[in-house]
């Protein structure tokens, strides 16, 4: 079955220290990997994206996330938080050359202290 | 750059009435998906057109009901609201999979 896991549900880290969020994912075909976060109360905003080609993207805001096809795993990953990166964070797997639906891991909360 | 319009932005409506959400994809976005996220939850896909034809289709109660009409725009039906139907309400568009996904910033309907 395909599915996204999100080990963590919250994450407390202190502003500039370094972040890495979990992601695994279970999928038949080749997968589309995503990162999106979420501020209370608002939309889903695209961090980055993993289609082919180099493992390691680099997204907005100073992030990246790493695909390792063998543990299945798309980490995001930030050298240096700030408060503003406070927020919840959604890792979805899609098709590959397919319109299919984005699933999405059950999320990270971030919390960030000063 | 043109993004996923929705409408409204939230919306209260009471048990047992009837919503409407509208969702406009980006211009030249062939596909369409709907998402429900309740409170503290991940999004739940729902239902998804292509070419104005159903595609797939998940988690969506028999009460709720959705087309894609001939200029591409999205509507989801939702009648005898309950309370558990309060939720952000998320479209969102793409061309093919290659392009992402670019979701609108969602409709927030509270069931009174």
């Amino acid at each position: 079955a395909q599915s996204v896991t999100q080990p963590d549900i919250h994450i407390t880290v202190s502003e500039g220290a370094s972040l890495e969020l979990r992601c695994n994912y279970s999928y038949g075909a080749t997968p589309y990997l995503f990162w999106y976060v979420q501020s209370p109360g608002q939309g889903l905003q695209l961090l980055l994206k993993y289609f082919s080609g180099d493992t390691l993207v680099q997204g907005i805001k100073g992030f990246e996330a790493e695909f390792k096809r063998s543990q299945s795993s798309f980490n995001l990953r930030k050298p240096s938080v700030h408060w503003s990166d406070a927020a919840e964070y959604f890792c979805a797997v899609g098709a590959f050359y397919n319109t299919d639906k984005l699933i999405f891991g059950t999320g990270t909360r971030l919390q960030v202290f000063p | 750059a043109a993004g996923v319009i929705q409408s409204p932005r939230h919306l209260i409506k009471e048990k047992r009435e009837t919503a409407t959400l509208k969702c406009y994809p980006i211009p030249r976005h062939d596909t369409v998906y709907w998402y429900q996220q309740g409170p503290g939850q991940d999004p739940q896909f729902l239902i998804s057109f292509y070419e104005k034809m159903q595609s797939d289709k998940g988690s969506i109660p028999d009460r709720f009901s959705a087309q894609q009409f001939s200029d591409y725009h999205s509507e989801l039906n939702m009648s005898s609201l309950e309370l558990g139907d309060s939720a952000l309400y998320f479209c969102a568009s793409t061309f093919s999979s290659e392009y992402g996904y670019t979701f609108g910033s969602g409709t927030r309907l509270t069931v009174v």
